[in-house]
């Protein structure tokens, strides 16, 4: 079974574009969870989906936005990148809202310049 | 508040055991998790425990929990260098987020 799949892997960006960063959960798994990693720091909560539904939201500006399709795969974008943007992006899934087996991607490393 | 705290450095030598340490604030805290990040990588889920539980051991692994103190702790049997890596601890409540400490970084050496 394919893990959680995560892309791009890298990605480079200037101050002030869009991104949009790509997840696929475990299949059967209804629920993604993005979180955002800033080097040498622990993964901060951004949002999380279930069942195409924003379950909730972590303490990010109005520039983090997420969806997730009808196939449960989810997109993460972030408008106006700023150079604090720049982290690790990872996605998240489990079968449920409230399953605690949470299996993470490999991320997606954002670099804004 | 939500807090999850941990040293951020631990050196063993090789074949002795580690004990990586965690404390939380959340009393209503409902799971607690201890993943591993190598470098480069995302993040594994290594083992977890109930809040109800006080202790869980899978294989190499031993998790104690005192929830009266808020601390949890890691313990690896038998370190090995691919045990080197950044260990997270963190913890959930019915509201589905994870939330991590900063890490501690396990340096393994011969």
């Amino acid at each position: 079974d394919a893990g959680v799949t995560q892309s791009p892997t890298h990605l480079i960006k200037t101050r002030g574009q869009h991104v949009t960063l790509r997840c696929s959960p475990i299949s059967g798994h209804k629920s993604v969870s993005w979180y955002q990693q800033v080097l040498g720091q622990g993964p901060q909560f951004i949002f999380q989906y279930y069942e195409k539904e924003e379950r909730g939201r972590g303490n990010f500006p109005d520039r983090f936005s997420a969806r997730q399709f009808p196939n449960y795969s989810s997109e993460l974008n972030v408008n106006a990148l700023l150079l604090g943007d720049s982290a690790l992006y990872l996605c998240a899934s489990s079968r449920g809202p409230s399953d605690y087996g949470y299996t993470f991607g490999s991320g997606t490393r954002l670099t804004v310049v | 508040g939500e807090d999850v705290e941990q040293s951020l450095f631990l050196s063993v030598r090789e074949g002795d055991s580690s004990v990586i340490n965690c404390t939380y604030t959340d009393s209503s805290s409902t799971y607690l998790y201890w993943y591993k990040q190598e470098p480069g990588a995302g993040l594994q889920l290594l083992t977890y425990i109930f809040s109800n539980m006080d202790m869980k051991q899978d294989q190499r692994l031993t998790v104690l929990l005192n929830k009266k103190d808020k601390h949890l702790s890691l313990r690896i049997a038998d370190t090995q260098t691919g045990d080197s890596a950044i260990y997270f601890c963190a913890e959930s409540t019915n509201t589905d987020k994870l939330i991590f400490g900063t890490g501690t970084r396990l340096q393994v050496f011969p």
